[in-house]
C-alpha cells in the first residue's frame, strides 16, 4: 500500500499547455508539499499545506498553483508552461504542524518534460 | 537565515570500505538536520534526523551521523559499504520556519 502516491509518474507536454499533477497520501498526516528538482538534482520547496491551509509559499511563479481540496490531497496545477518548468515534482507529507522539522515521507516523483 | 552546503559532490569507495559523506550547516535556531537518501528515479527516504537528543544518530542501513554543534556538522558515516549504497544523499537543516536541503552527494560503490 503506496503511503505518498503522485500521478501521473511522467508527463510529457508542450510549452503552453496548462498541466495538473495528483498527490495523495493515505498516513493521516497533516502537512503536505511540493518539492521541485532540478536536473542538477537540486531540491526546492515550492508549497507547503497544513490542513489544507498554505504555511509555505517560497517564491515560484503564479502559474503554479496548488489546490488541496482535503488534507489527505494536494495538487499541483501549472499554467501556461514553459520549458524551463521540465523537472522532477515530488509531493511530500509530514505528521504535524511543526512540519519543517518532521520527517517527511516522499512520493515517488513525476517527471515532467515540456517541449 | 539557514544554510547547508555539502562538500562533495560525488564520491566514490569500494565495496566494503567505509562511506563519509560530509555536510556543514548554519543556523541561528537549535535546528533538526536529516539525511535523506534518493535511489535513481525514486522519491527521497529518511535515512536518520537529529532533533536535540543524542548526538551520536544512528538509522537505517547500518549509517550513522554526529552532530558537532562546535563545528557545525553532521557528517554520514557507514562503515562497510554495499553495492546498494549507491545513491544520491541529501542533508537537511531544518528550525522553526525554514528547512534547507543540500545539492546532493552522488555516491558510487565499486566491487
Amino acid at each position: 500500500d503506496t503511503a505518498v502516491s503522485q500521478t501521473p509518474k511522467y508527463l510529457v507536454t508542450q510549452m503552453g499547455n496548462d498541466k495538473s499533477i495528483k498527490c495523495e497520501q493515505n498516513l493521516g498526516h497533516d502537512t503536505m508539499y511540493w518539492y521541485k528538482q532540478d536536473s542538477k538534482k537540486f531540491l526546492k520547496i515550492m508549497f507547503s499545506y497544513n490542513n489544507k491551509e498554505l504555511i509555505i509559499n517560497e517564491t515560484v511563479p503564479n502559474r503554479f498553483s496548488p489546490k488541496s481540496p482535503d488534507k489527505a490531497h494536494l495538487n499541483l496545477h501549472i499554467n501556461s508552461l514553459e520549458l524551463g518548468d521540465s523537472a522532477v515534482y515530488f509531493c511530500a507529507s509530514s505528521q504535524g504542524a511543526q512540519a519543517v522539522q518532521e520527517t517527511q515521507y516522499f512520493g515517488p516523483g513525476t517527471r515532467l518534460l515540456v517541449l | 537565515a539557514q544554510s547547508v552546503t555539502q562538500l562533495d559532490s560525488h564520491v566514490s569507495v569500494s565495496e566494503g570500505t567505509p562511506v563519509l559523506l560530509r555536510c556543514n550547516y548554519s543556523s541561528s535556531y537549535s535546528p533538526s538536520l536529516f539525511w535523506y537518501v534518493q535511489h535513481p528515479n525514486k522519491g527521497l527516504q529518511l535515512l536518520l534526523k537529529y532533533t536535540s537528543a543524542a548526538t551520536l544518530v544512528k538509522g537505517i542501513n547500518g549509517f550513522e551521523a554526529e552532530f558537532k554543534k562546535s563545528e557545525t556538522s553532521f557528517h554520514l558515516t557507514k562503515p562497510s559499504a554495499h553495492m546498494s549504497d549507491a545513491a544520491e544523499y541529501f542533508c537537511v537543516v531544518s528550525d522553526m520556519h525554514d528547512m534547507r536541503f543540500g545539492a546532493g552527494t552522488r555516491l558510487t560503490v565499486k566491487p
